[in-house]
């Protein structure tokens, strides 16, 4: 049971360029989560999924865009990346609602945007 | 959206209790608070959740007096291994409301 995974780990990119955070989950959960951790700031939820196929905007969506076609995938994009982006990213899911239920977190993906 | 504010930092020796307070003073009536410890280069971990009074598992404990407007996570005679950064989150039903604190640096030494 890998519970949660997300790839790449690392990553480092050029103003401008694109690209895609794949997280997986194993436990059957209908919720995900993508979260930005900057120093001093938390965690900040950029968009969410209640159930495959559905997707919604958190505290700080703008310049990502997600998807959800497997239930038990969840894929953040960048399509023009910038310096403000540099962050570590988590991927979380739930059973059910993730104020009230225990989250799941990934190991993160760290990316830099040069 | 409940704000929520936490100490940077607390040292403590072990063996030692240590209380955290978080405040979220616009906590919603349907919000819970949960609490989280990440290690370096890894992703949070659920330690404890509660919506009032007192609430106890086997690594800590959660007090939220009457008004909810703060909780304080209790770790009873802490180790090294409990060096970590701890998280407030208060969350609601309403999808997309929820508020991490910055999180509080533990440092327990010998």
């Amino acid at each position: 049971n890998a519970g949660v995974t997300q790839t790449p780990k690392f990553r480092v990119l050029k103003t401008g360029q694109s690209m895609t955070l794949l997280c997986a989950q194993d436990m059957n959960h209908e919720y995900m989560y993508w979260y930005r951790q900057d120093p001093g700031m938390g965690l900040r939820l950029i968009h969410y999924s209640v159930g495959e196929g559905t997707t919604a905007k958190g505290e700080v969506p703008d310049g990502y865009n997600v998807s959800r076609l497997k239930k038990q995938n969840f894929l953040l994009g960048l399509e023009s990346a910038a310096p403000s982006q540099t962050s570590v990213y988590f991927c979380a899911s739930s059973q059910g609602l993730a104020g009230r239920y225990e989250q799941y977190f990934g190991p993160g993906t760290r990316l830099t945007v040069t | 959206l409940a704000k929520t504010t936490q100490p940077i930092s607390m040292d403590s020796y072990e063996g030692q209790e240590v209380n955290i307070t978080c405040s979220h003073n616009n906590i919603a009536t349907n919000d819970y608070i949960t609490w989280y410890q990440q290690f370096p280069s890894q992703g949070p971990r659920f330690i404890i959740q509660g919506y009032k009074t007192k609430v106890t598992n086997e690594v800590a404990s959660l007090f939220i007096p009457a008004d909810r407007k703060s909780s304080t996570l209790s770790l009873p005679r802490v180790s090294l291994s409990d060096t970590a950064v701890y998280y407030c989150l208060v969350g609601t039903d309403s999808w997309g409301k929820l508020q991490f604190g910055a999180g509080t640096q533990v440092v327990v030494t010998p």
